[in-house]
C-alpha cells in the first residue's frame, strides 16, 4: 500500500463549482498533515496545514479523520486560478522526518 | 519575502558526468532537504540535513549522491556519475523547525541526462 494515496483526477469543473479531494495515508503514527499546491513545472507551495479539528482558509476547508487515516480538501466557488495539482502531504513522525508526498490530484477549472 | 534560491535552473549533461546543484536556503532556517520529481511522477524525498550532517536519506540517495554545506549558506547536491534515470526536477527545501514549520521550496533545477 502506498504511503499517501490520492485520486489523480483530472477533475474538470466549471467556475463557481465546489470540488472535494480525498487522500488516505498508511502510517497511523503520522503526526502532521498538509495540502500543497503545485502549478505545472513549478515548485510545491503550502496551501494549508490540516488540523484534527478541521480548518478553513477562505474558500478552502481541510478535514482530518485520524481513525480512518483520511484527509480531505474542499474548494468552494472555484476560480480559474485554482487550476493546479493538489498534493496531499504527510509528516510521518515528530522531529526532523521528511514530508511524504502523494502523487497529487489534478484540478482544471473551466470558464 | 525570503526565498530558497536554486542554480542552475536547467542543466543538460552527458551520462556519466558529475553534476552539482546549488541551493541557498532561507537564512534563519535550520533544516534542509533535497527532493526530486521525475516528470509526471510524485515528489520524492532524497535527503535531509541538519547541524552539518545528514539526518535521513532515502533509498534513492545511493553512493552516487552526496550533499554539502561548504560555507554556511550554500547547500549543494552532487551526483557523481549521472544516469539517464537521474533526469528529473530537483527541489531544495528548508524550514525553521523540525516538523511544524512550513517547508519552503526553491523553484527547482531541471536536470536532463542524455
Amino acid at each position: 500500500r502506498k504511503e499517501v494515496e490520492q485520486d489523480p483526477g483530472p477533475f474538470n469543473v466549471p467556475e463557481g463549482a465546489t470540488v472535494a479531494f480525498n487522500c488516505t495515508y498508511s502510517n497511523s503514527a503520522s503526526q502532521s498533515f498538509f495540502w500543497y499546491r503545485q502549478d505545472c513545472r513549478k515548485e510545491p507551495k503550502l496551501l494549508m496545514s490540516v488540523y484534527s479539528s478541521g480548518n478553513e482558509d477562505g474558500r478552502f476547508t481541510a478535514q482530518l479523520n485520524r481513525a480512518s487515516q483520511y484527509i480531505s480538501l474542499l474548494i468552494r466557488d472555484s476560480k480559474l486560478s485554482d487550476s493546479a495539482t493538489y498534493l496531499c502531504v504527510v509528516n510521518r513522525l515528530s522531529g526532523n522526518t521528511p514530508l511524504v508526498f502523494g502523487k497529487g490530484t489534478r484540478l482544471s477549472v473551466i470558464a | 519575502e525570503p526565498e530558497v534560491t536554486q542554480t542552475p535552473s536547467h542543466q543538460v549533461t552527458q551520462m556519466g558526468q558529475e553534476v552539482i546543484l546549488r541551493c541557498v536556503p532561507i537564512s534563519n532556517h535550520l533544516y534542509f532537504y533535497w527532493y526530486r520529481q521525475i516528470l509526471g511522477q510524485k515528489v520524492e524525498f532524497l535527503v535531509s540535513f541538519y547541524n552539518n550532517e545528514i539526518s535521513e536519506k532515502s533509498e534513492i540517495f545511493d553512493d552516487q549522491f552526496s550533499v554539502e554545506r561548504p560555507d554556511g549558506s550554500n547547500f549543494t547536491l552532487k551526483i557523481r556519475s549521472t544516469k539517464l534515470e537521474d533526469s528529473a526536477m530537483y527541489f531544495c527545501a528548508s524550514r525553521t523547525s523540525s516538523n511544524t514549520g512550513e517547508l519552503f521550496f526553491g523553484e527547482g533545477s531541471r536536470l536532463t541526462v542524455l
